[in-house]
């Protein structure tokens, strides 16, 4: 069964930074390109950034550019999101998820999300 | 950046009639188009894929269609548990976008 595992939000300050992790299990982690995407507290859903099975391609939305950086270790089967310079506007859940399958398209598998909170 | 424009921002129909859903891209997307559906207080789940392709598990009153510009979802006899919010989202560039969404209430 796949799962997809969030961690690491929580309260921070204005200015401040977060490490959010995503632990992957029941499919073969490293032939597949990742995502992160966040929604605001009663708002829609936000593309963040994109990086592929072995690094090589890592893309950011022009909102989060510069300030967050994407990373995985396919050793350790696990994505993660370093977020500094946070801003209040950054508050969200944030959704670690799948791309599906080469020749198919969207997002496949997702987790359950965890909560970035920026405030002071 | 290609902007997504889902329409009607809520949509409201009574269980068992047909609700139709529709998303315009600001230029074209192909067919590199995904349809999700989210309820509250749970993840988006990916319904379709390609513009019209039913992901795994979908059942088949859902249905999507267009290419290009002009995609529409379409939900052929509405069951209790379809009511949520829907999202298109495109694929074919970066930065990849998603619509707003659509509710779907029950009328």
């Amino acid at each position: 069964e796949v799962q997809l595992v969030e961690s690491g939000g929580g309260l921070v300050k204005p200015g401040g930074s977060l490490r959010l992790s995503c632990a992957a299990s029941g499919f073969t982690f490293s032939s597949y390109s990742m995502n992160w995407v966040r929604q605001a507290p009663g708002k829609g859903l936000e593309w963040v950034s994109s990086i592929s099975s072995s690094s090589s391609y890592i893309y950011y939305a022009d909102s989060v550019k510069g300030r967050f950086t994407i990373s995985r270790d396919n050793a350790k089967n696990s994505l993660y999101l370093q977020m500094n310079s946070l801003r209040a506007e950054d508050t969200a859940v944030y959704y670690c998820a799948r791309d599906s399958a080469a020749g198919k398209g969207g997002c496949d598998y997702w987790g359950q999300g965890t909560l970035v909170t920026v405030s002071s | 950046e290609i902007v997504m424009t889902q329409s009607p921002a809520t949509l409201s129909v009574s269980p068992g009639e047909r609700a139709t859903l529709s998303c315009r891209a600001s230029q074209s997307v192909s067919s590199n188009l995904a349809w999700y559906q989210q309820k509250p207080g749970q993840a988006p789940r990916l319904l379709i894929y390609g513009a019209s392709t039913r992901a795994t598990g979908i059942p088949a009153r859902f249905s999507g269609s267009g290419s290009g510009t002009e995609f529409t979802l379409t939900i052929s006899s509405l069951q209790s548990e379809d009511f949520a919010v829907y999202y298109c989202q495109q694929y074919n560039n970066w930065p990849r976008t998603f619509g707003q969404g659509t509710r779907l209430e029950i009328k």
